[in-house]
This record gives structure tokens, C-alpha cells and sequence, in this order.
């Protein structure tokens, strides 16, 4: 197993623009969570899904932001209408149920909105 | 929700010297997560703590959890160039982590 795979791992696009990131989990885990991290700040909670069922959303998540995990695999990420606020590290990690033996950390999606 | 606050926000230390981060919880802890991050890249899993009074060590890096759970600590021992980036404490906040806003080391020559 290799690990969070997150693609891509920079992406910038201009203001208004819609971008999809994309993460591929630990086969084995079944819960798939995403988080964002700006500057000198701690991962703020996104979203988490538990198998393919999206469970848990943050006020954070405005109506532009999307996220899928069809058939409990892999899952996207998508934002409409980018703003430059938007400009943040886009990280996804997974876990067994409970977090027992940890959360495992992608390499994250740096986004910046010009 | 959890909230977490790390100490001090930033240190710089001599290497070979040791240093100490804490984390301290609104909530009692029912499980804490230590990661490094490398500026720009992921969160690498260090150690997880469950239990009051646990104490895990890997290599030169030591953390524990107070007995009355709304403490950790993580010292790293003789501290080298490797040990430099961004230390996060991550809480079991029900199914998800929440995070501190993460210590700044930096290790000079």
C-alpha cells in the first residue's frame, strides 16, 4: 500500500474557475475525510465520508464546494467558482473506523486562486 | 467541538539541545495524534496517545499524556536538523481530528 494519494499536488487557477482535487485512500480504510490548511494554522475539518456516505459536513463548506467517494473508493473534491480565499492547502486523509490505529495524511493540494 | 492550544507557537533551539511543545485541551482527551509537517507538504503521523499516564517514545521523540487528560506533551531529546518543521496535536473530536495550530521548530547549527 502506498499511502493518501492526492492529485494534484499544486494547482493554480484563476478566479471564477472551477477546480476538482482528488484523493485515493488506504484500500483498507473505510473513512475518507477532507481538510483544509491556510498559513500558519492547524487542518480545519471539511467533510468525511464513511464508506461511500458523506456523513458529516462543516459550516466551513460553503455551497460551492462538493465532494463525492462513488463506491466507497476514491474521492474528489470540487469547488465552483473559485474565490481568491479559497487559496489554501487541500489535504485528505483516511482511517479505519474509529481512527484506531491513526489517521493517515495525503501530500495535500495546494491551491492558489490568482 | 474540541479545542486545542499549542505552546509556544514558535521556538528556535541550538542543536544538540532539547526541547519541549505542550498541548492543552478544552475537553478531556480521549485520544491525541502528534504529526510533523514539512512546510508545504503533508502531516506525518508520529505518535497517538490514548490513555492517561501514557508515555511513548520513538527514536529522540517522547510524548506523554497527563493522568488528568487535557495535557500533552512532546519533548524531543538532543534535538538535530531533521527534527525542524511544524508539530501539530490532533484530538478524537467523535469520528474526526481537530487540530492546534501547530509549533514552529527551528533548529540552528
Amino acid at each position: 500500500d502506498t499511502g493518501v494519494s492526492q492529485n494534484p499536488r499544486h494547482k493554480i487557477t484563476k478566479r471564477g474557475q472551477n477546480v476538482t482535487f482528488r484523493c485515493d485512500p488506504i484500500s483498507e480504510h473505510n473513512r475518507l475525510y477532507w481538510y483544509r490548511q491556510t498559513l500558519g494554522q492547524g487542518p480545519e475539518f471539511l467533510t468525511y465520508f464513511q464508506n461511500e456516505a458523506q456523513l458529516e459536513k462543516s459550516r466551513l463548506l460553503s455551497d460551492r464546494f462538493s465532494a463525492e467517494r462513488p463506491k466507497g473508493s476514491f474521492s474528489t473534491l470540487e469547488i465552483q467558482r473559485t474565490e481568491q480565499g479559497d487559496s489554501a492547502m487541500y489535504l485528505c486523509a483516511s482511517s479505519d473506523t474509529g481512527g484506531t490505529y491513526g489517521y493517515t495524511f495525503g501530500s495535500g493540494t495546494r491551491l492558489t486562486v490568482v | 467541538s474540541q479545542e486545542l492550544e499549542q505552546s509556544p507557537q514558535s521556538l528556535i533551539v541550538q542543536e544538540g539541545k532539547n526541547l519541549t511543545i505542550n498541548c492543552t485541551s478544552s475537553k478531556t482527551l480521549y485520544g491525541l495524534y502528534w504529526y510533523k509537517q514539512k512546510y508545504g507538504e503533508g502531516l506525518i503521523f508520529l505518535m497517538m496517545l490514548q490513555k492517561g499516564g501514557e508515555e511513548k517514545s520513538h527514536e529522540k521523540i517522547t510524548a506523554k499524556l497527563d493522568e488528568k487528560k487535557q495535557q500533552s506533551s512532546l519533548h524531543i531529546t538532543a534535538s538535530q536538523p531533521s527534527h525542524a518543521g511544524i508539530y501539530l496535536c490532533g484530538a478524537s473530536d467523535d469520528y474526526k481530528l481537530s487540530f492546534g495550530a501547530g509549533t514552529t521548530v527551528t533548529v540552528r547549527a
